[in-house]
């Protein structure tokens, strides 16, 4: 059973930067698990933010960005405004075998 | 503007087989990859499978033995069918479009409650 693990919850200051990590029970994370990260609000479906590790979509906002940091994949909100406030989710693909999301981090602008 | 709409029934009785499909509009489902994942209330993401329009499919493994996901390209629909329900599949279920390495447009969901 494949397990994927993120923070259960962050919190941040207005205008600050966090960063929210992703890892893998099968060992480091690679650019090979193609990261996608999702921002989830209550009452929403997921709305893509990053795909393959750091692309973004044309309606991601520039203070997000996604990387490789220490062997896990890492979403970085920079200058965080309280619209931020949501639960964030990695996704790992697998080999083309299976896709499996992260638990999900509560992120709290506070 | 690709959009996604799930529809079915709302409530289904335990033991018996969830239906659900996802109309497809603002483009065709003559390609990419057509996704099902659900969230059991107040729970994280669990990707349950995906059809490729040529009518290829891979599920979660621990889904497997219970899920099947067609597709219909003349009405650009696909399908999801997961039989012998419990309360613990109760869940809002999301269709989602997918290409290689990316999950791009989502429905908005749609609650599924199984009791009896």
């Amino acid at each position: 059973q494949t397990v994927v693990t993120q923070e259960p919850s962050l919190t941040v200051s207005p205008g600050g930067t966090v960063t929210l990590t992703c890892a893998s029970s099968t060992g480091a994370v690679t650019s090979g698990y193609y990261p996608n990260w999702f921002q989830q609000k209550p009452g929403q479906a997921p709305r893509a933010l990053i795909y393959g590790t750091s692309n973004t979509y044309s309606w991601t906002p520039a203070r997000f960005s996604g990387s490789l940091l220490g062997g896990k994949a890492a979403l970085t909100l920079s200058g965080v405004q309280p619209e931020d406030e949501a639960e964030y989710y990695c996704l790992l693909y697998y080999g083309g075998a299976q896709e499996v999301f992260g638990g999900g981090t509560k992120l709290t602008v506070l | 503007q690709v959009q996604l709409q799930e529809s079915g029934p709302g409530l289904v009785k335990p033991s018996e087989t969830l239906s659900l499909t996802c109309t497809v509009s603002g483009g065709s489902i003559s390609t990419y990859y057509w996704n099902w994942i659900r969230q059991p209330p107040g729970k994280g993401l669990e990707w349950i499978g995906y059809i490729y329009y040529s009518g290829s499919t891979n599920y979660n493994p621990s889904l497997k033995s219970r899920v099947t996901i067609s597709v219909d390209t003349s009405k650009n629909q696909f399908s999801l069918r997961l039989s012998s329900v419990t309360a613990a599949d109760t869940a809002v279920y999301y269709c989602a479009r997918s290409g290689l390495g990316l999950l791009e447009y989502w429905g908005q969901g749609t609650l599924v409650t199984v009791s009896s």
